[in-house]
């Protein structure tokens, strides 16, 4: 089965710095998605950024960009600039297609001091 | 429409209670999923209704029992609780080929 794990349960950033959280996965398939959702109190999980595995380009949205290492099975999850409201549960994700089951890391707790 | 509605926001209920969660999606997506999750926990997948056939994660007692009268709303029916199943539960859709999911912002479930 496929895992993914984050190493960080908790992490910090002052305000305006930037910040990187990791997540790693295990799998045997070439062909797959990975995901970042946000999970603010608000608890609703919100998609941050998503990687197709075949495109070896690094995808970005605004202020978050991924580190996508294919062979070393890594994608981490690269916030600039942080904001208050970037303040959240991070959870990574993976799924394969033609699958529906999304497989989520354990979870990086992320604080942004003002 | 690109939200996924899920009502009641907040649940009390009683052991000896049944009730019902409910969801619902207007974006054509075929594909519903139920998940439970605990605090500073990740998302369990509970049951996935894709294309009207019913997948169960075979872990989820019989106390949960899901419907999908349409493919744009799906229910979860709740009987004889116990208090370990208080969470925040989430529903989520999908639209098959897309690889995404957009999840609802769930209901806070509390089994007293």
């Amino acid at each position: 089965a496929q895992t993914v794990t984050q190493s960080q349960p908790e992490m910090s950033v002052q305000e305006a710095e930037t910040v990187t959280l990791s997540c790693t996965y295990d799998t045997s398939e070439s062909d797959y998605y990975l995901f970042w959702y946000k999970q603010p109190p608000s608890r609703q999980m919100i998609l941050v950024i998503r990687q197709e595995a075949y495109k070896q380009q690094n995808a970005t949205e605004n202020r978050f960009s991924v580190n996508f290492q294919k062979a070393a099975k890594s994608f981490s999850l690269k916030i600039s600039d942080s904001q208050l409201g970037d303040a959240a549960m991070y959870f990574c994700a993976y799924r394969s297609p033609p699958g529906n089951q999304f497989y989520f890391g354990t979870g990086t707790s992320l604080t942004v001091i003002p | 429409d690109t939200e996924v509605t899920q009502t009641p926001k907040h649940l009390v209920m009683g052991m000896t209670n049944k009730k019902s969660l409910k969801c619902e999606q207007h974006m054509g997506h075929r594909a519903m999923y139920w998940y439970k999750q605990k605090a500073k926990k990740p998302p369990e997948l509970m049951f996935v209704y894709s294309y009207e056939k019913l997948s169960i994660n075979e872990s989820v007692p019989s106390r949960f029992s899901p419907e999908c009268p349409n493919s744009s709303l799906l229910n979860l029916h709740l009987h004889a609780l116990q208090p370990e199943d208080s969470a925040l539960y989430l529903c989520a859709s999908s639209a098959g080929l897309h690889p995404g999911y957009t999840f609802g912002s769930g209901t806070r479930l509390t089994v007293v």
